[in-house]
């Protein structure tokens, strides 16, 4: 029963590298989103997209782009990783069809940039 | 835009009620939903509640919301080890791509 999966819970990666998050959801949900979950921050939202191929920069964007090439499949991209962003990752997908417009979560990947 | 406020901890006795209180600030929100996280885990949707209603019963939880004052609370009867969380805030205005969360009320029981 398994609706939006996140490839990785756990990722170590070096200073440097290009690292890839993907989320994928089985809901048709035109919207994705990802989050960064950090101690006393709650959820900072990154990117979101409504559409194929849309995009959209949320409040926290510097350091990261997103790829939406499918509707079911959204991908975050730290170009270049770095200590600062180190963190627990969520993606979460909606649809404006179903009400109460909830979104739905995947289980989060921890990722460690060392 | 809408911001959510929530406190950061909340620590209740094994049974007794917890109540987990969010003021927002967008009283053009269509629905004000409450997510629980469990450790390592992302977050399900817990209950919710549309604008236009004041009370809500699902079991163990109800759901009070004042418009007025823009406040939103979650009570939980009888907690249990299992209501062990994070406990998310949030609201949402008209679509589904536009829900603002608190940061969150780490919820913990004692014996």
């Amino acid at each position: 029963d398994v609706k939006v999966t996140q490839s990785s819970r756990y990722l170590v990666k070096r200073t440097g590298e290009k690292v890839f998050l993907e989320c994928v959801q089985d809901m048709d949900h035109e919207n994705m989103f990802w989050y960064r979950q950090d101690p006393g921050l709650g959820l900072r939202l990154i990117y979101f997209s409504y559409d194929v191929k849309m995009k959209e920069k949320g409040d926290i964007p510097e350091g990261y782009s997103v790829s939406r090439e499918k509707k079911e499949r959204f991908s975050l991209i730290l170009e270049s990783a770095s200590t600062n962003q180190t963190s627990m990752y969520l993606c979460a997908s909606s649809s404006n069809k179903e009400t109460p417009y909830g979104y739905t979560f995947g289980s989060g990947t921890r990722l460690t940039v060392v | 835009g809408e911001d959510v406020e929530q406190s950061l901890f909340l620590s209740v006795r094994e049974g007794d009620s917890s109540v987990i209180n969010c003021t927002y600030t967008d009283s053009s929100s269509t629905y004000l939903y409450w997510y629980k996280q469990e450790p390592g885990a992302g977050l399900q949707l817990l209950t919710y509640i549309f604008s236009n209603m004041d009370m809500k019963q699902d079991q163990r939880l109800t759901v009070l919301l004042n418009k007025k004052d823009k406040h939103l609370s979650l009570r939980i009867a009888d907690t249990q080890t299992g209501d062990s969380a994070i406990y998310f805030c949030a609201g949402g205005a008209f679509s589904a791509s536009k829900i603002i969360f608190g940061s969150g009320t780490r919820l913990s029981i004692r014996p």
